[in-house]
């Protein structure tokens, strides 16, 4: 069955600009978390979502992101004003929530470069 | 608050050798623990999971690891490498018993492992 798609799977933006970025997760799953990787940092927990509200936004690292969900499915997260240090890979996860015991399932994730 | 730490940026053996990679964790409750894996230009992917039952637990690809609350300890380990074996691995905790429990996963920082053939 189809996993956790995203898009774009690579985004070239100029410091200022806006992005959105795309993820679909596995149909039925609840839960959804959008996380960063970063060159030697880990990764990072930005925001999750149970259906469409996010009860934990505790990782976005400022008021420049956001992120909202559709429907129970489609997620898509908003960088505005795009700074250098915003470069990094931006991974979305999906799972059955509560019920899933922490298996998360990732999809390849969207490389952002700004320039 | 929940942590782990990753003992080893990077990991180097030879195939047909064991495998070590280390994990500590720190956590209010009794956590859950797993390992993800991320091969290169693929995505992450569970290898395996600790949830309170069984304190050595076996995962895909012949790996295992084992909970060992005297120690917060939950090393990873596999009896010989493979060459497919070389990636980035994770050591992950989670609360999913709290209250406020959103299945969040709480990443250490990866250990990469290198297999010499």
């Amino acid at each position: 069955g189809a996993g956790v798609s995203q898009s774009p799977s690579n985004k070239v933006t100029e410091k200022g600009k806006d992005v959105e970025l795309r993820c679909d997760p596995i149909s039925g799953h609840t839960a959804l978390y959008w996380y960063r990787q970063s060159l030697g940092q880990g990764l990072e927990f930005l925001i999750y979502f149970q259906g469409n509200s996010a009860p934990d936004k505790s990782g976005l690292p400022s008021d420049r992101f956001s992120a909202e969900r559709t429907g129970g499915s489609v997620s898509t997260l908003t960088i505005q004003r795009t700074q250098q240090e915003d470069s990094a890979v931006y991974l979305c996860a999906s799972s059955l929530g509560r019920s899933g015991l922490g298996v998360l399932y990732f999809g390849p994730g969207t490389r952002l470069t700004v320039t | 608050a929940q942590s782990v730490t990753q003992l080893d940026s990077h990991v180097s053996v030879s195939e047909g050798t064991p495998v070590l990679l280390r994990c500590n964790y720190s956590s209010s409750y009794s956590p859950s623990l797993f390992w993800y894996v991320q091969h290169p230009n693929k995505g992450l992917q569970l290898l395996l999971k600790y949830t309170s039952a069984a304190t050595l637990v076996k995962g895909i690809s012949g790996f295992e690891a084992e909970f060992k609350k005297s120690e917060t300890s939950f090393h990873l380990t596999k009896p010989s490498a493979h060459m497919s074996d070389a990636a980035e691995y994770f050591c992950v905790v989670s609360d999913l018993r709290g209250s406020s429990n959103t299945g969040k996963l709480i990443f250490g920082q990866g250990t990469t492992l290198q297999v010499k053939p």
